[in-house]
């Protein structure tokens, strides 16, 4: 199965833009790169997902490297909202069972 | 509203009492999986639905069983709940496409004594 690795943690100061990175050198050419987060006491919730190309919506932005092995999450200007665990999934062609989390990154955002 | 509604969102139990965490989602999907939550472990998956009648086991199944006989409900029962069963569980859903989001419960505060 295509795995990802992400940093146990980061930091970021209020206002300020995050870079989040996740690496996934298996990744097969149909695998989709998803990213979840989760707020303190909630379930995950969808944040942005591309396949090659960036991506952005209202939330975030999504960085695909050329040779898609990794990609990076970034949220442009980092609120007190933001601080979570972020988590970035493969959704592979091959198995179905796509809906298995890693341990994730958790983000805390400093005023 | 696109929902995935956990039951009960709250208990505390004792060893050896069998329990069922009900999980329902309204949107059709075929997809369904049951993860529990402990600090610092992340989400790992205890069981998964690819629709009606097929289950199969996560990272994590001891302990646990599901059934999937409606495509809108995936129950979670633990039989014999032991104290290491303590946990936070989530539900979640999704339907067949590869690029569709997959939709959490609000999950589930389970304590065993």
């Amino acid at each position: 199965d295509a795995k990802t690795t992400q940093p146990n943690s980061m930091e970021s100061n209020e206002e300020e833009p995050v870079h989040l990175p996740c690496n996934h050198s298996t990744i097969s050419g149909t695998d989709y790169i998803h990213w979840y987060r989760q707020l303190p006491s909630q379930g995950p919730e969808y944040v942005i997902h591309g396949l090659t190309s960036n991506v952005n919506n209202r939330m975030a932005s999504l960085a695909i490297a050329e040779d898609r092995k990794s990609s990076t999450l970034i949220l442009h200007r980092a609120t007190l909202r933001d601080a979570a665990v972020y988590y970035c999934i493969l959704r592979t062609a091959y198995n179905n069972n796509d809906m298995r989390f890693g341990a994730g990154t958790r983000l805390t955002v400093k005023p | 509203e696109a929902q995935v509604t956990q039951n009960p969102r709250y208990l505390i139990t004792v060893t050896g009492k069998k329990l069922t965490v009900t999980c329902s989602q309204n949107m059709n999907h075929e997809y369904m999986s049951w993860y529990r939550q402990d600090p610092g472990l992340g989400l790992r998956q205890i069981y998964y639905s690819m629709n009606v009648e097929v289950t199969d086991k996560g990272d994590v199944p001891e302990g646990y069983k599901v059934s999937r006989k409606e495509k809108r409900n995936f129950p979670l029962i633990l039989e014999s709940p032991s104290p290491n069963q303590t946990s936070l569980y989530f539900c979640a859903s999704r339907s067949g496409s590869r690029g569709n989001t997959i939709y959490f419960g609000e999950g589930s505060w389970l304590t065993v004594v």
